[in-house]
């Protein structure tokens, strides 16, 4: 089945500079990677996601990356607030349509 | 619309007893999803429950099981708990079987002791 694969597992940035966390996935008839943000004692939510048919996406300081040939999907924080601390999960959904989460990435953005 | 509801929230059993955890989604949402998260294991995939079948499972014990309603309220059922089940526990759901979006509720947090 799925499995997919997050890097760092935990991240520390100055606030203003850029924040990257990696995954990498196994099946190559994944078609969907969403990331979502998951602040402390709250549930996750979607912050940005892309489909197969796209290379990168971008949401104001959000983008997402996805290389279908290497199997391996990023997301990029640009200008960091305090407000970014959380942890930040990847995920893609398998051919068999379940959505499967890498272990997550706590992001710290320091003062 | 209200958002994905989640009861109890917060709950301690021990070893040996059984647990139900229930989950209303969305209002029109007819899928719902069960995640156990713990620290440094991230969100792992319990099964997916849609118009009342279950249509897809993780790779958790048969003491794990689920059910969805016509209402599609779901609920999960751990029975035989053991330390390793205390957990969060979250549901999602989303419009259609294998929808993109997943909306999370609040989750239970279960202390097995």
């Amino acid at each position: 089945g799925e499995n997919v694969e997050q890097h760092p597992s935990t991240l520390s940035v100055q606030e203003g500079d850029s924040a990257v966390i990696k995954c990498t996935y196994s099946d190559s008839a994944s078609n969907y990677f969403p990331w979502y943000k998951q602040e402390l004692g709250k549930r996750p939510q979607l912050i940005i996601d892309i489909r197969s048919n796209v290379g990168e996406k971008k949401d104001q300081r959000i983008a997402v990356t996805l290389n279908k040939t290497a199997k391996h999907f990023s997301l990029h924080i640009t200008e960091t607030q305090p407000e970014d601390s959380a942890v930040y999960f990847c995920a893609a959904k398998s051919r068999d349509d379940k959505i499967i989460f890498g272990k997550g990435t706590r992001l710290h953005i320091l003062p | 619309k209200a958002g994905v509801t989640q009861t109890p929230r917060y709950l301690i059993k021990t070893r040996g007893q059984q647990v139900t955890l229930s989950c209303s989604p969305i209002s029109g949402h007819r899928s719902v999803s069960w995640y156990q998260q713990t620290p440094g294991q991230g969100l792992q995939f319990l099964f997916e429950y849609f118009s009342e079948t279950q249509r897809n499972k993780g790779n958790f014990p048969g003491r794990f099981s689920g059910r969805q309603f016509s209402n599609s309220r779901s609920e999960m059922n751990v029975s035989t708990l053991e330390l390793g089940d205390s957990a969060l526990y979250l549901c999602a759901s989303s419009m259609t079987s294998g929808g993109d979006t997943q909306y999370f509720g609040p989750g239970t947090r279960l202390t097995v002791l």
